[in-house]
C-alpha cells in the first residue's frame, strides 16, 4: 500500500527564514510525488512536480529515492507563503493521488 | 478559462436524507475524479471516471455512494442514507486525458449531516 507522510501538522517561520516542509512516502515502485498548495480561501492547487524540476514561487522539492522523501524547501520565506501544503503521490500507472494529512505553514512577519 | 466548478458550495442536510453533489470539469477534460476531505486529513480517493464510465470505484465507501458522468461531462456524486460520518469537504478535479495529467481541482462541497 502506497502511504504519505507529513509529520509536521504546523510550522512557523519568520519571513526571511529558509522554510522546509517534509514530505515521506512509502511505494514499492517508481512513484510521481506533487506539493499541492491551498491559499486561505482558495481551492487546492498544483505547487510543482518532481518530474518538471521546476522552481515555482521560489519553491524546490528533489526526490530523493534512497530516503524516500521530497521535501519542500524555500531559501526566504515570505508572508504570502502562508497556507496548507500538501504532499501527494502518484502510482506508477495509475491516476489516483494519495496524499498527506498536509502542514499549516505560518510566516510571521 | 473557466476551472472545475461544484455545487451548491455548501449542503447541510439531515441524517437519512439523499444529497447530490455536482461537478463541472474544465471543457475538454476527458478525466474527473471525486476525493473526499475530512477535518484534518488529505483528500482521499473516492472514484475515478474516464469519459462516461468509472474506470475506479475503489475508493467508494459503501453502496450508499454512487456517481455518474451521464455524457462523458457533468459529474454527479450521489449518497444514500446519509450519516453523520459523511460530512466532510467532497472535492471534484478533472485532468485532460487521466494518468500522469496535471488534476485540477474544484472549490469542493461542504457536507454537513446533522
Amino acid at each position: 500500500a502506497q502511504r504519505v507522510t507529513q509529520p509536521e501538522k504546523l510550522l512557523s517561520v519568520f519571513k526571511g527564514a529558509p522554510v522546509e516542509l517534509k514530505c515521506n512516502y512509502s511505494y514499492s515502485g517508481s512513484p510521481e510525488l506533487f506539493w499541492y498548495v491551498q491559499y486561505s480561501r482558495q481551492r487546492l492547487q498544483l505547487l510543482l512536480r518532481h518530474i518538471s524540476r521546476e522552481s515555482i514561487k521560489g519553491f524546490t522539492a528533489d526526490l530523493n529515492k534512497g530516503e524516500t522523501s521530497f521535501h519542500l524547501k524555500k531559501p526566504f520565506a515570505q508572508e504570502e507563503d502562508s497556507a496548507m501544503y500538501y504532499c501527494a503521490l502518484l502510482g506508477a500507472g495509475s491516476y489516483q493521488l494519495t496524499f498527506g494529512k498536509g502542514t499549516k505553514l505560518s510566516v510571521i512577519p | 478559462g473557466a476551472g472545475v466548478s461544484q455545487t451548491p458550495s455548501n449542503k447541510v442536510t439531515e441524517k437519512g436524507k439523499y444529497v447530490e453533489l455536482r461537478c463541472d470539469p474544465i471543457s475538454g477534460h476527458t478525466a474527473l475524479y471525486w476525493y473526499r476531505q475530512s477535518l484534518g486529513q488529505g483528500p482521499e480517493f473516492l472514484i475515478y471516471f474516464q469519459g462516461t464510465g468509472a474506470a475506479d470505484d475503489s475508493g467508494l465507501p459503501n453502496d450508499r455512494f454512487f456517481a455518474v458522468r451521464p455524457e462523458g461531462s457533468v459529474s454527479t456524486l450521489k449518497i444514500q442514507r446519509t450519516e453523520r460520518g459523511d460530512s466532510a469537504v467532497y472535492l471534484c478535479a478533472s485532468s485532460l486525458s487521466g494518468g500522469a495529467d496535471t488534476q485540477y481541482f474544484g472549490p469542493g462541497t461542504r457536507l454537513t449531516v446533522l
